[in-house]
Order: C-alpha cells, then sequence, then structure tokens
C-alpha cells in the first residue's frame, strides 16, 4: 500500500527553540493530513489537520505546511516546551471509496525538549 | 466524561489462547477502528467499521477478527493465529463523515 513518513528520525531542541517535524507522503491522491502527538504509553492526540486545497494552516503555537509539488508535510511548534516532548505521526486520508475514513500513518518523529 | 475507553492496560496471555480486547466509546461516533503499533514504529490498520453490523479488513488484518454489534462496541480478538500478537493496540472512532479519529489509550498485550 502507500507508504508516509518511512523514517522515524529524532529532534531534540532547546526549550524555547522552534522545532520543524517533516514529512514524506507517496500517496498522491491523499486529500486530508492530520499531525497526532503520542506521549509514551498514551494513544495519539490530535494537534492539527489542513486539507489538500490548503498549503498552510495555523492553530495554536502550530502550523502546519503543504506542498503537494513535492509531498511534504511539515509541522512547525513555535517556543516548544518540555510538555511538548513526544512521539509525533503524520497520517494522511485518500477520500472516496471503501479508503473513505482510513487513515494511513508514518513512522513518526522522537522530538525531545530539554529545559 | 465523553471519550473511549480499552481495556485492560495491560494483558498477559500464554501462546495458543484466544484473547479479546475491549473497546467502547460514547461520543457517538459511527465508524469504529483498530490499530496495531510496534516500538518505533507507526500505526498500522487491523480493522475498521463504518456502520454497525459491518466491517472491513485492513492491512493487517490475518490473525485477528472482529464483530460491531453496537455502535458503542467494537471488540478486537487476537487469535492464535497471529504471528507475533505482543503489541500495543489502540482503538480510535471517528464521525460518519469526520477524518478525525480520537484515540482510546491503548492495551499493552504480551503474548508469551
Amino acid at each position: 500500500g502507500e507508504s508516509v513518513g518511512l523514517h522515524l528520525p529524532t529532534l531534540s531542541v532547546q526549550e524555547g527553540d522552534n522545532s520543524i517535524i517533516n514529512c514524506a507522503y507517496s500517496n498522491s491522491a491523499s486529500d486530508y493530513f492530520i499531525w497526532y502527538k503520542q506521549e509514551s504509553g498514551k494513544g495519539p492526540q490530535f494537534i492539527i489537520d489542513i486539507r489538500s486545497n490548503m498549503d498552510k494552516r495555523q492553530g495554536q503555537r502550530v502550523t502546519v505546511l503543504l506542498n503537494k509539488t513535492v509531498k511534504h508535510l511539515s509541522l512547525q511548534i513555535a517556543a516548544t516546551q518540555p510538555g511538548d516532548s513526544a512521539v509525533y505521526f503524520c497520517a494522511e486520508i485518500e477520500a472516496g471509496g471503501t479508503s473513505y475514513g482510513k487513515l494511513t500513518f508514518g513512522q513518526g518523529t522522537i522530538l525531545t525538549v530539554h529545559p | 466524561d465523553g471519550g473511549i475507553t480499552q481495556s485492560p492496560k495491560y494483558l498477559f496471555r500464554k501462546e495458543g489462547q484466544n484473547v479479546t480486547l475491549s473497546c467502547e466509546q460514547n461520543l457517538n461516533h459511527d465508524a469504529m477502528y483498530w490499530y496495531r503499533q510496534d516500538p518505533g514504529q507507526g500505526l498500522r490498520l487491523i480493522y475498521y467499521s463504518q456502520i454497525v453490523n459491518d466491517f472491513q479488513k485492513g492491512d493487517i488484518a490475518e490473525g485477528y477478527s472482529v464483530s460491531r454489534e453496537k455502535k458503542e462496541s467494537f471488540p478486537l480478538t487476537v487469535t492464535s493465529a497471529q504471528k507475533n500478537p505482543t503489541a500495543f493496540y489502540l482503538c480510535a472512532s471517528s464521525r460518519a463523515r469526520g477524518w478525525e479519529q480520537y484515540f482510546g489509550p491503548g492495551t499493552r498485550l504480551t503474548v508469551t
């Protein structure tokens, strides 16, 4: 099947720095993307989403950028805090047919924030 | 207090035994999902159900079975046919036309 974000990179930042987490996707038909945060031993939590007809969306301290030309998604976290330390996953959905509602997850990026 | 509950949090079984993981939601969501997560890996879809009494196989359904007799409940049975059952299992739900999935806290299954 299609794959999203095959690598599991790690990112270490100092508290207060901005963080950028990247994700490459391969299904050009995907039309909805979500970023999730997963803390150790817990289920993923929704952070922010973006539709394929957008290239940027902002939330509280987070911004998602979508570049469909190169099939790249990024999550920017402003003023990173120790509580932001977690694994971050991107996920994609191709709407329509039997794939409707079926998310395809990447392997994730480990973010560590040092005080 | 709305949400998704999974029980138990930790589960231990002997090889060759079937085991059923519970997932309940009170969000009135139509769709429910089961994922498996291995250490350092992303989530892989086992089964999903978009409506009561209907479900579809995901990417790794072999060795698993599900039922959806009630809207609120979507139990997953890990059968003895599943070759590597030890993993972290996550249940999720979403609205019928909503793509955002809400996850439960997970069940960590260890089979020895």
